[in-house]
């Protein structure tokens, strides 16, 4: 079964430093998200992309966040100055008809 | 309460009960969907109900939907100690432009064997 897959599975880096996290999204997706759940609570969106641009992004997805699709297979979200509050499970997903999770990336800002 | 909100938070059974966890949602949908979440894990989607369906099964798992009041409920079957997790309900809204998923805050099921 075709899978979403992300890198790293964990990620720890310096509060300040700047972050990008990897997908690879099932190759005939049309939509593609990133999420993010900080521990203990509930999934929250950040932004989805269609047609090579951002179609939609939350209150979160500030400044500090970009998100790219540069070969027309990986899709990354990029995460400048990282604060300590960033620290959560980022998830990636695609969608064609029903959606598709990554296993998600661990960031730990420290 | 939020779009998406599951009770109970969080629910203890023994191997081979029913699990039964409620979601309530605000906003009119195309569909609800569950997950599972093993600790600190990935979601794994388990079942689509879409709008104009009221009761869906698949496996141990049965999904009701009431559009009417707003809720959903998840029935896990003859429960294993396997079936531990959090389980997360989200909905796809209606024209609200938004096509991203909005999470409930989820149930832990916890399972003794």
């Amino acid at each position: 079964e075709p899978e979403v897959t992300q890198t790293p599975s964990h990620q720890v880096t310096q509060m300040g430093q700047e972050v990008i996290l990897r997908c690879v999204p099932i190759s005939n997706h049309l939509y593609f998200y990133w999420y993010r759940q900080i521990l203990g609570q509930k999934v929250e969106f950040l932004v989805s992309f269609y047609n090579n641009e951002i179609s939609e992004k939350s209150e979160i997805f500030d400044d500090q966040f970009s998100v790219e699709r540069p070969d027309g297979s990986n899709f990354t979200l990029k995460i400048r100055s990282t604060k300590l509050e960033d620290s959560a499970m980022y998830f990636c997903a695609s969608r064609l008809q029903g959606y598709t999770f990554g296993s998600g990336t661990r960031l730990t800002v420290v | 309460s939020q779009q998406g909100e599951e009770d109970p938070q969080a629910l203890s059974i023994q191997e081979g009960e029913n699990a039964t966890m409620n979601c309530s949602y605000k906003t009119s949908i195309n569909n609800l969907q569950w997950y599972r979440q093993n600790s600190g894990r990935g979601l794994v989607h388990l079942i689509l109900i879409r709008s104009n369906e009221r009761e869906k099964h698949s496996g141990r798992l049965r999904v009701t939907l009431d559009t009417s009041k707003k809720s959903s409920s998840l029935l896990i079957t003859a429960s294993r100690a396997a079936d531990t997790a959090s389980y997360f309900c989200a909905t796809d809204a209606r024209d609200t432009g938004r096509r991203a998923l909005t999470f409930g805050s989820g149930t832990r099921l916890q399972v003794q064997p």
